[in-house]
């Protein structure tokens, strides 16, 4: 069955700090990764996908399928990047996604 | 433009009561999809409807459940008599192609 593992359930760190979460994930298939996010009274947005390869708000993700990963990176944290993230994918010829249980990322001051 | 819409925020219902959750598609979104996140678990799939068909109803818990999406415009999920493990908080999403899905606020239900 098709999995996501965010082994994290929460991550602490220090305003510019380096900053990743975990995402890994058991699917036999070709899936297409995501990370959304939830801030605070806000609801769940979508933060990246593996296909478009892009930046956004200083958060990487690389898909790395030998190790089955997707893991959300930032080089240096700030305080408004406190919230709840889910790593996610979704299968060849489906559209449903499969959702990790979420990472809490709170970020001090 | 308006986002996905999901009515209402909270319900708060006694077992063995009815519920029904109603969802607003962004305009011209084809594609609506229901999840829930039961407290301390994943958000999982329920269904997707792709107009006014279902596309995949693979996530539908039981017979309790019961989504339609008439007209392919809102869609409403009623739950039948609602249970306690029903309790958690129901994400609706659309997509125009089905790449990105884009979510509503969701309805917290709480069945006492």
């Amino acid at each position: 069955a098709q999995r996501v593992t965010q082994p994290e359930k929460l991550l602490s760190v220090f305003k510019g700090a380096p900053v990743e979460l975990k995402c890994n994930y058991s699917y036999s298939g070709s899936p297409e990764l995501f990370w959304y996010v939830q801030y605070s009274r806000q609801r769940l947005q979508l933060l990246l996908r593996h296909i478009s390869r892009e930046s956004i708000k200083g958060f990487t993700a690389d898909l790395n399928k030998g190790e089955t990963s997707f893991h959300l990176k930032k080089p240096f944290a700030q305080e408004e990047d406190s919230a709840m993230y889910y790593c996610a994918l979704s299968l060849t010829g489906f559209q449903k996604l499969v959702f990790g249980t979420g990472t809490r990322l709170l970020v001090s001051p | 433009e308006a986002g996905v819409t999901q009515f209402p925020s909270h319900s708060v219902i006694e077992k063995g009561q009815t519920v029904t959750l109603r969802c607003d598609p962004i305009s011209g979104h084809d594609n609506l999809y229901w999840y829930r996140r039961v407290m301390g678990k994943e958000i999982k799939f329920l269904l997707h409807f792709v107009k006014e068909s279902k596309q995949d109803e693979s996530g539908m818990p039981n017979n309790r459940f019961l989504a339609e999406r008439t007209g392919g415009t809102y869609s409403t999920l009623k739950v039948q008599p609602a249970e306690l493990e029903d309790s958690g908080v129901y994400f609706c999403a659309s997509s125009l192609n089905g790449n990105i899905q884009y979510f509503g606020a969701g309805t917290r239900l709480s069945v006492l």
